[in-house]
């Protein structure tokens, strides 16, 4: 069964740094692109970023442009999202999922999420 | 960008009746070169992440029930609880991916 687990989270003063990890198992992970998605407390969904299955293509919401970056270990079945310059309006509960699609796409599995607090 | 509104904001319905949530988008989301309108619906429960219910706007995913449908084209889509059971308790976002993923608010149907 395809399983997501997400790893990293913490408390974090901002303009701090914190790397992000998913481990992949149950699937072919290096045939799937991936994507990070999080959620504010209490708020809805935001998509922030996608990688494609080789790593050569990298997408990213407007919100984390330029202080995010996403990237892919396919020989360790990992997703990771690494986060600088970390603002309190990062403060969420951060989702890796896998992508059904290539441009155009939804997404068919989610981890449980990993908790990220910016606070001074 | 493509913006995805949903209404009601949240529903009370009882058990056995049936629940019906709103789903717009800003900009039609139906591609004409193969007909599909890039629509999904994801239910998610308190402490749970979200699961996908129905894609290309009114397919169910393996494993939901049947009393979960989804229609609509273009601008406008539905997602319909035939009759509301006690675990359907939960958040439901739509979500477009005619251009870079965008979600609804989210409606939240409890039972009355």
């Amino acid at each position: 069964q395809v399983q997501l687990v997400e790893s990293g989270g913490g408390l974090v003063k901002p303009g701090g740094s914190l790397r992000l990890s998913c481990a992949a198992s149950g699937f072919t992970f290096s045939d799937y692109y991936m994507s990070w998605i999080r959620q504010a407390p209490g708020k809805g969904l935001e998509w922030v970023s996608y990688i494609s299955s080789s790593s050569s293509y990298t997408n990213y919401a407007d919100s984390v442009k330029g202080r995010f970056t996403i990237s892919r270990d396919n020989a360790k079945n990992s997703l990771y999202l690494q986060m600088n310059s970390l603002r309190a309006e990062d403060t969420a509960v951060y989702y890796c999922a896998r992508v059904v699609g290539a441009t155009q796409y939804y997404f068919d599995y989610w981890g449980q999420g990993t908790l990220v607090t910016v606070s001074s | 960008d493509i913006v995805m509104t949903q209404s009601p904001d949240s529903l009370a319905v009882s058990l056995g009746e049936r629940a019906t949530i709103n789903c717009k988008s800003s900009q039609s989301v139906l591609y004409s070169s193969n007909n599909k309108n890039y629509l999904a619906w994801y239910q998610q429960k308190p402490g749970q992440p979200p699961k996908l219910l129905i894609y290309w706007a009114s397919t169910r995913e393996s494993g939901v029930p049947d009393r979960f449908s989804g229609s609509g084209s273009g601008t406008d889509f539905t997602l319909t609880i035939s009759s509301l059971q006690a675990e359907d308790v939960a958040v439901y976002y739509c979500q477009q991916y005619y251009s870079t993923p965008s979600f609804g608010p989210g409606t939240k149907v409890d039972i009355k």
